[in-house]
Parts: structure tokens; C-alpha cells; sequence
């Protein structure tokens, strides 16, 4: 099957500091994986942050970053300089580059993300 | 740009109880979802549809009916809600294969069973 991991379900980190968030995922049925970081912030709908559909390639937003890397299976979240605002669900997930199965997504567990001041 | 509204926001219900969950989208967008998310699960997917009247089984159908009857709507029924049953239900819609496959959604129902 498909699946997505990310091994933090909550991550607390002090403003200004830098983060990683941990996201693996594992595929037998998506042979071009597409990539994604999902956000929800407090109050707010569910929304695509970055996401990444070539293998080496990085995306970018908000000061976030995560590279896809094929041979890790592996697409981690980071910033370098985390702030207030930041505190929010951060969730990871898989699709079909072809639109495989409707385009659907599968999703990671998330990680709530706390930035203390 | 478009949006996703989902009604009810919050949804209270009794154990046993039908329970419907509705859902919009102006994108025109083909393909919506519906996603169940509970704390440290992630989100689930219920069921999808990529096209009006077209149906398909997620990986948590059981326990629930859905209803595509024209393309910019999507429901959801509960068929008998369960106790103490606490979760977000969002609803979700994508375009066609070429677009990365990118979901938008709505702000989310929340369902509380007494």
C-alpha cells in the first residue's frame, strides 16, 4: 500500500531557532509521486504550503523548505528561522503525478508545531 | 480564485442519528473529496468523486453514505452516528490530471455525538 509517516506529533520550538519536521512516505502503486506540506493555522482551513512534483527538486514558502529526495523516500520540512506566527498543524502527504486514483491524497499524521516567544 | 463551504460548521448529534454534512465548490472543479480527521490520525479519506454521480470508496467508507448530484456539490452522510464520536470532516476538490494534484478545502465540520 501507500503510506506517509511523520514521527513528531507535536514539536515545540523557541522563536528565531531553526526547525525540521520529519516526513517519509513509501509507494507501490505510484510510480511519480507528487508531494506536499498541507498547513492549518489556528481558526483557518486547511492549506497547501509548498509542494514538490520532480524527484531532487526543492519547493519553498513562507521561509519553509523540503526537497524531494527518491532515494530516501523522504521529504522533511525546514526553516531556519522559526517565528510566532509559524504555530500551526503541519501535515505531509502523498499524490499521484498522473492523477492515479482521482488525484486523491494520503496524508501523514501531522505535526503540531508550538513556537514559544 | 474559488472557495469550499461546508455547512454545518458544527454538527451535534445523538448515537444512532443520521447525520448529513454538505458541501460547495465554485472552482468547477471535477474531482471532491471528503476527509475525516482526527487527532494523531491524520486525515482519512472517505470517499471521492470524480465526476457528478460518479462515487468511490476511500479507505473509511464504512458507516457512511455520500451523494455527487451535480458537480459543485458533494455530501455526506453519517448513517448512525456513533457514541461519544468526536471529529472534522473536511470536504476537498481538485482539478483535472495535469494540475499536480493539488486539493483545496473547506474550513471543516466539526461532529459531536452526545
Amino acid at each position: 500500500g501507500d503510506s506517509v509517516t511523520q514521527t513528531e506529533g507535536q514539536v515545540t520550538v523557541s522563536e528565531s531557532k531553526s526547525l525540521i519536521i520529519n516526513c517519509t512516505y513509501s509507494t507501490t502503486s505510484i510510480a511519480y509521486p507528487n508531494l506536499f506540506w498541507y498547513v492549518r493555522y489556528p481558526g483557518e482551513g486547511l492549506q497547501l504550503l509548498l509542494k514538490v512534483i520532480t524527484a531532487g527538486q526543492k519547493g519553498s514558502s513562507r521561509g519553509f523548505e523540503a526537497t524531494y529526495n527518491k532515494e530516501t523516500t523522504s521529504f522533511h520540512l525546514q526553516k531556519a528561522s522559526v517565528q510566532e506566527s509559524d504555530s500551526a498543524v503541519y501535515y505531509c502527504a502523498l499524490g499521484d503525478r498522473y492523477g492515479g486514483s482521482g488525484n486523491k491524497l494520503i496524508f501523514g499524521t501531522g505535526t503540531l508545531l508550538s513556537v514559544k516567544p | 480564485g474559488g472557495i469550499i463551504t461546508q455547512t454545518p460548521k458544527f454538527l451535534i448529534g445523538q448515537e444512532g442519528q443520521k447525520l448529513t454534512l454538505k458541501c460547495q465548490q465554485n472552482f468547477n472543479h471535477d474531482t471532491m473529496y471528503w476527509y475525516r480527521q482526527d487527532s494523531g490520525k491524520g486525515l482519512r479519506l472517505i470517499y471521492y468523486s470524480i465526476t457528478e454521480n460518479d462515487l468511490q470508496k476511500g479507505d473509511l467508507s464504512e458507516g457512511y453514505d455520500a451523494s455527487r448530484e451535480k458537480k459543485s456539490s458533494f455530501s455526506l452522510t453519517v448513517t448512525s452516528a456513533q457514541k461519544n464520536e468526536m471529529a472534522v470532516f473536511l470536504c476537498a476538490s481538485s482539478g483535472t490530471v495535469g494540475n499536480t494534484g493539488q486539493l483545496y478545502f473547506g474550513e471543516g465540520s466539526k461532529l459531536t455525538v452526545l
